[in-house]
């Protein structure tokens, strides 16, 4: 299986909470990160969260972190058109500049 | 902030002939570049990792004598698809490593380059 694991679509209607779930297998990440693609244009940087916290909350953005089951969410609350995108989980060793992403998921915002 | 630019963001070329890629960091330096690809519906792929000053180092499975990659200075790097084909046609995508601000080392990216062969 691939070493970062998202569903692939997710719609919701305009107002409504969004829930975006990743997994990832490498036990020793240190860092994982949510990135937000908007059509044609390059990677943002939403949010990221060190591996020996659980919560993270930053305005409408809140990542929840199970390193358990090496489960990471990420939920925007009251989400817009404008939040309609890709996000991509990424997850990275400490020592690594490089992260390993996932194949994203695409967030549809319906009104 | 930091901010990455890349050039041309749109380009068509004939099968065959050479396209060139800039990749810019715009209010810092990094010495540490990458380039990644990306289809439809699918992740990005790391291609290779662009040192200043030195040779990039290309992942698995990546033709380094057909997509060359020079970063002359700590605010640039180029990546050339030479003879390029159709199957090259993609999204091409750069990132600039911003160092000295501690972990998590972050990764500023590019608004992509759609490239299409004809």
């Amino acid at each position: 299986g691939e070493d970062v694991e998202q569903s692939l679509f997710l719609s919701v209607r305009e107002g409504d909470s969004s829930v975006i779930n990743c997994t990832y297998t490498d036990s020793s990440s240190t860092y994982l990160y949510w990135y937000k693609q908007e059509p044609g244009a390059g990677l943002q940087l939403l949010t990221y969260i060190f591996s020996n916290m659980d919560m993270k909350q930053d305005q409408r953005l809140t990542v929840l972190l199970n390193k358990k089951d090496k489960h990471l969410s990420l939920r925007i609350a009251d989400t817009q058109t404008g939040d309609s995108a890709i996000y991509f989980c990424a997850e990275r060793r400490g020592g690594s500049y490089i992260p390993t992403f996932g194949r994203g998921t695409s967030l549809i915002v319906h009104p | 902030g930091a901010v990455v630019s890349q050039h041309p963001s749109r380009v068509i070329c004939k099968s065959g002939t050479s396209v060139k890629i800039e990749c810019r960091s715009l209010d810092f330096q990094a010495t540490t570049m990458f380039w990644y690809r990306q289809f439809p519906k699918q992740s990005l792929m790391l291609m290779a990792t662009s040192n200043e000053g030195s040779k990039a180092t290309y992942e698995q499975g990546v033709e380094k004598d057909k997509f060359l990659i020079n970063h002359a200075s700590l605010t640039l790097s180029t990546l050339t698809v030479t003879s390029a084909h159709p199957e090259d046609s993609s999204f091409y995508i750069c990132s600039a490593l911003k160092t000295g601000t501690g972990d998590p080392y972050e990764q500023y990216f590019g608004p992509g380059t759609r490239l299409t062969v004809t």
